[in-house]
């Protein structure tokens, strides 16, 4: 079956770094994409990587290993509004999006 | 980017009951897609529709329970019929503009008595 795993909760200070980790299983790869969601919002978009390694984009930044079915979003100098729920999804070979179930990030003073 | 827009942005509605709800997009989009996120949940998707063709359905989700309709490429509705307490979610659909970017609607949160 598919499967993506993602923690279901993280708690980071203020200021700091948290990376955030997405480990998958699935039929097929086109991509992994990376969103975050706040409270009662719909999701929004923050990144995508189809090839290995490191893309940065302003204070977050996504890794991909494909080899390891891995990938982390690393989220610098944390704010308090960056407090939301991010969301790992794989395409898979029929173009589908494949959820996690999400990772809730507390921030804190 | 696209500008998305769900008309209810939230209803609450009696078991038995249907309630239609309508998806407009700013500019012209090919690839359009509805999901369910129960409190709590990742996102399910429930079905892709694209102008032209009939849904497709996700397993779980049949035509007679939630009929989409897509009549052209700016628009689309999700029904969903036959209202019980288990259908209360938050609905939302969402468009694809390049092989990588799907950008959501604000969602439509049911509740179902």
């Amino acid at each position: 079956g598919q499967n993506i795993d993602q923690p279901t909760e993280m708690t980071a200070t203020e200021g700091a770094i948290v990376q955030i980790n997405c480990t998958y299983q699935t039929s097929g790869f086109n991509g992994l994409f990376w969103y975050q969601q706040h409270a009662g919002e719909a999701p929004t978009f923050l990144s995508y990587n189809v090839l290995d390694g490191l893309e940065e984009k302003g204070r977050f930044s996504s890794f991909l290993s494909r080899s390891k079915g891995y990938s982390y979003l690393l989220l610098k100098e944390l704010q308090m509004k960056d407090s939301a729920s991010y969301l790992c999804a794989v395409m898979d070979s029929n173009y589908q999006l494949i959820w996690g179930a999400g990772t809730k990030l507390i921030i804190k003073p | 980017s696209a500008v998305i827009s769900q008309k209810p942005s939230r209803d609450i509605c009696q078991r038995g009951t249907s309630l239609t709800i309508q998806c407009q997009v700013d500019s012209q989009v090919t690839m359009m897609f509805w999901y369910r996120q129960q409190p709590g949940q990742s996102l399910t998707l429930i079905a892709t529709a694209n102008q032209g063709s009939e849904a497709t359905y996700e397993s779980g989700f049949v035509i007679d329970k939630f009929p989409i309709s897509r009549p052209n490429l700016t628009f689309s509705t999700l029904t969903v019929s036959n209202m019980s307490p288990e259908d209360s979610s938050i609905y939302l659909c969402s468009v694809g503009l390049a092989e990588y970017e799907q950008y959501f609607g604000p969602g439509t949160r049911l509740t179902v008595t």
